[in-house]
């Protein structure tokens, strides 16, 4: 099926320990996005991703970095989880209009 | 830079029957969209309906409308004749214009359907 895949769906990791999250889309979209998402706060944009090779910081960068690998890639890497690092990620995608997102399934990250 | 406020966090309304979700939102642009995306529990983000900010018609998608108030900065979502399917969290969402925007989304409002 077209669109955009998140893996994993869940995790859980300790304080401290690394993970890159992986998003992939099939549409041909130029922008890439990263969100997070957590209760009483909607979501919240990390990094994103105009086009290949740019990113540039959302309003909460702080403890992520990202990796923009072709057109179809863009990843999410925790170098340190902290416990404050618990949420539902999303990646989204969009073409150069402005129709809006489409999102991937989301990933549920636990920190402990 | 803009904001998108949803001062409700929660809504019930009887199946069957129509319910109206508010949104207000703070910008300089002029040109912009507006969005509503619902939640469902499975977690994925669907789009429910789109406003685009230089057009005057309200929008409409099946059971779900939009009451645009430009000079207010309101975009409201109806949905009538509610489903037992409609329970979700809603969204709204803002975005300039240009390749380069981004959506910024409130905080949400959850809406539980009675049977």
């Amino acid at each position: 099926n077209a669109g955009v895949t998140q893996t994993p769906k869940f995790q859980v990791l300790k304080t401290g320990q690394s993970m890159t999250l992986q998003c992939a889309q099939d549409m041909n979209h130029n922008s890439m996005y990263w969100y997070r998402q957590d209760p009483g706060m909607g979501l919240r944009l990390i990094y994103y991703s105009a086009s290949e090779g740019t990113t540039d910081k959302g309003e909460v960068p702080n403890g992520y970095n990202v990796s923009r690998l072709n057109k179809r890639e863009f990843s999410l890497r925790l170098e340190s989880a902290a416990p404050s690092q618990t949420s539902v990620y999303f990646c989204a995608s969009r073409r150069t209009d402005n129709y809006g997102y489409t999102f991937g399934s989301g990933t549920r990250l636990t920190v402990v | 830079a803009q904001t998108v406020t949803q001062s409700q966090p929660e809504m019930s309304v009887q199946e069957a029957e129509t319910v109206t979700l508010s949104c207000t939102y703070d910008t300089s642009e002029n040109n912009y969209y507006l969005f509503w995306y619902k939640q469902p529990p499975s977690r994925q983000m669907i789009l429910v309906i789109r406003q685009e900010a230089y057009k005057q018609q309200n929008a409409t998608e099946n059971r779900f409308s939009v009451n645009f108030q430009k000079a207010a900065k309101s975009f409201s979502l109806k949905i009538s004749d509610s489903q037992l399917g409609d329970t979700a969290m809603y969204f709204c969402a803002f975005m300039k214009t240009g390749a380069n925007s981004k959506l910024t989304f409130g905080k949400g409002i959850t809406l539980s359907v009675r049977p």
